[in-house]
């Protein structure tokens, strides 16, 4: 199974409107990684949160961690057209260790 | 100003052929990596080197191999193609292979095998 699982798997708002995703992940982890991929491109690296950090932001970016739980939110506010894409979490067990990435959740927005 | 590039964007081949797929990048990163994403877009790590040394080395078929000339480029060889093969395999680097270290994706190769 994979560490990283986003919910939902699909998701589709009106521009404008924010836009939430969850990750969870099943064993302790160094920190977190939120990527995007837009259709039929490489992935870009959005957030880098630690295991000893709560709450990051970046732009219209926010992420949240809760190693309680074990799970990661991302929310984009605001969203554009151009937020279209498929939002992966990717995660990492100890230092030097490699990336563990979710199945992904495909956001749409509507103009 | 391409930071990491790969070729062939596209690559359809029959089964049992063999096929390689380049990697450059340009952003003086030390460590580069291929990952395999299924048709459901599951992104799975295959290989990673540091400075040309192998240092991941996922649960990998070996008919694959990886092949690092130099430190900018990460070459993937495969022999003998089988159906289950086609999918997008992507080439990332990031500056060191700390984890850390956001990685740089390039943009995809689609292999297709038929």
């Amino acid at each position: 199974s994979q560490q990283g699982e986003e919910d939902p798997q699909a998701l589709s708002i009106q521009e404008g409107e924010n836009a939430t995703m969850n990750c969870s992940y099943k064993t302790s982890i160094n920190n977190l990684q939120w990527y995007r991929q837009n259709s039929g491109r490489g992935l870009v690296h959005l957030i880098l949160i630690r295991s000893n950090e709560r709450e990051k932001h970046s732009g219209r970016l926010r992420v949240t961690l809760d190693t309680s739980k074990k799970s990661s939110s991302l929310l984009i506010t605001a969203s554009r057209a151009a937020d279209t894409a498929s939002y992966f979490c990717a995660t990492t067990k100890a230092a030097g260790n490699k990336l563990t990435f979710g199945g992904g959740t495909r956001v749409l927005v509507k103009p | 100003d391409t930071a990491v590039s790969q070729t062939p964007k596209y690559l359809v081949t029959q089964m049992g052929n063999d096929k390689s797929i380049k990697c450059e990048q340009n952003l003086g990163h030390d460590t580069m990596y291929w990952y395999k994403q299924d048709s459901k877009k599951f992104l799975k790590i295959m290989f990673s080197y540091n400075n040309k040394e192998l240092i991941i080395n996922e649960t990998v078929p070996n008919r694959f191999s990886p092949k690092s000339p130099d430190k900018a480029h990460l070459n993937l060889h495969i022999n003998s193609l089988e159906l289950g093969d086609s999918a997008v395999y992507f080439c990332a680097s990031s500056p060191q292979a700390g984890d850390l270290n956001e990685q740089f994706f390039g943009p995809g190769t689609r292999l297709t095998v038929l």
